[in-house]
C-alpha cells in the first residue's frame, strides 16, 4: 500500500515571503501521480498543481512549484510571494492506476499579514 | 452538473440513529472517493467506487458503515446505530480516470451525533 507523509503539521509565513510544505511518500511503483490539494476554511478542496511522475521537469503554477525528487521519494510544494489567501490547510495526494488516491496527514498554513 | 454536489450541507443526529449522506459527482465521472475528516486533522479513506468494478471498502472502519453507488453516478453514505466518535465532514470526490486527472471535491456533509 502507498503512504503518504506529511512531517510538518503547521507552518507559519509572513505576506510576501517564500515558504515550502514538505511531503514524502512510499511506493515501488515507477509510473504514478502526485498532487497537491489546498483546503481553506470553507472547506472545499482546490487542486493547486499536479506532477506526472514520468516528467523532470518540476510543475509550476503561478506561485506555485514543486520540488520532485524520484529517487527520495520526495515532492515538496513552494508558495513564492505569498498571500493572506493561501491561509489554509495543504494536502499532499498519491495516484496510481489501480490504486485510489493517497492523502497525506496535511499542513496548515498560516500567512501573516 | 457543474460540480460535485453533497447533501445535506450540515446534519445534527441523536446517538443510535441511522444518517444517510448522499453525493452527486460529475455527470461522466467514473471514480467517486469517500473520505472522513475530523475536525483539523487529515481525510481518512473510506470507500472507493470505480466504474462497474467492485468498490474497495477496505478504509470503513466498522460494519455499521456501508455505500452504495447507483447507475454509476449518485452515491450514498450510511451509517447505522450512528456514536458520538462519527462526527466528521464527510467529503465525497469524483474524477474521470480515476485520479490521472483532478479528483473535484464536495463541499462535505457536516456530521454531529449528540
Amino acid at each position: 500500500a502507498q503512504t503518504v507523509t506529511q512531517s510538518q503539521p503547521e507552518m507559519s509565513v509572513q505576506e510576501a515571503e517564500t515558504v515550502t510544505l514538505s511531503c514524502t511518500y512510499d511506493t515501488s511503483e515507477n509510473n504514478y501521480y502526485l498532487f497537491w490539494y489546498k483546503q481553506p476554511p470553507s472547506r472545499q478542496m482546490i487542486l493547486v498543481i499536479r506532477q506526472e511522475a514520468y516528467k523532470q521537469q518540476n510543475a509550476t503554477e503561478n506561485r506555485f512549484s514543486v520540488n520532485f525528487q524520484k529517487a527520495a521519494k520526495s515532492f515538496s510544494l513552494k508558495i513564492s510571494d505569498s498571500q493572506l489567501g493561501d491561509t489554509a490547510m495543504y494536502f499532499c495526494a498519491f495516484y496510481n492506476a489501480g490504486n485510489m488516491l493517497t492523502f497525506g496527514g496535511g499542513t496548515r498554513l498560516m500567512v501573516k499579514p | 452538473g457543474a460540480g460535485v454536489s453533497q447533501s445535506p450541507s450540515n446534519k445534527v443526529t441523536e446517538k443510535g440513529k441511522d444518517v444517510e449522506l448522499r453525493c452527486d459527482p460529475i455527470s461522466g465521472h467514473t471514480a467517486l472517493y469517500w473520505y472522513r475528516q475530523s475536525l483539523g486533522q487529515g481525510l481518512e479513506f473510506l470507500i472507493y467506487f470505480q466504474g462497474n468494478s467492485a468498490p474497495d471498502k477496505s478504509g470503513l472502519p466498522s460494519d455499521r458503515f456501508s455505500a452504495e453507488r447507483t447507475g454509476g453516478s449518485v452515491s450514498t453514505l450510511t451509517i447505522q446505530r450512528t456514536q458520538q466518535e462519527d462526527s466528521a465532514v464527510y467529503l465525497c470526490a469524483s474524477s474521470s480516470q480515476g485520479g490521472l486527472t483532478e479528483a473535484f471535491f464536495g463541499q462535505g456533509t457536516r456530521l454531529t451525533v449528540v
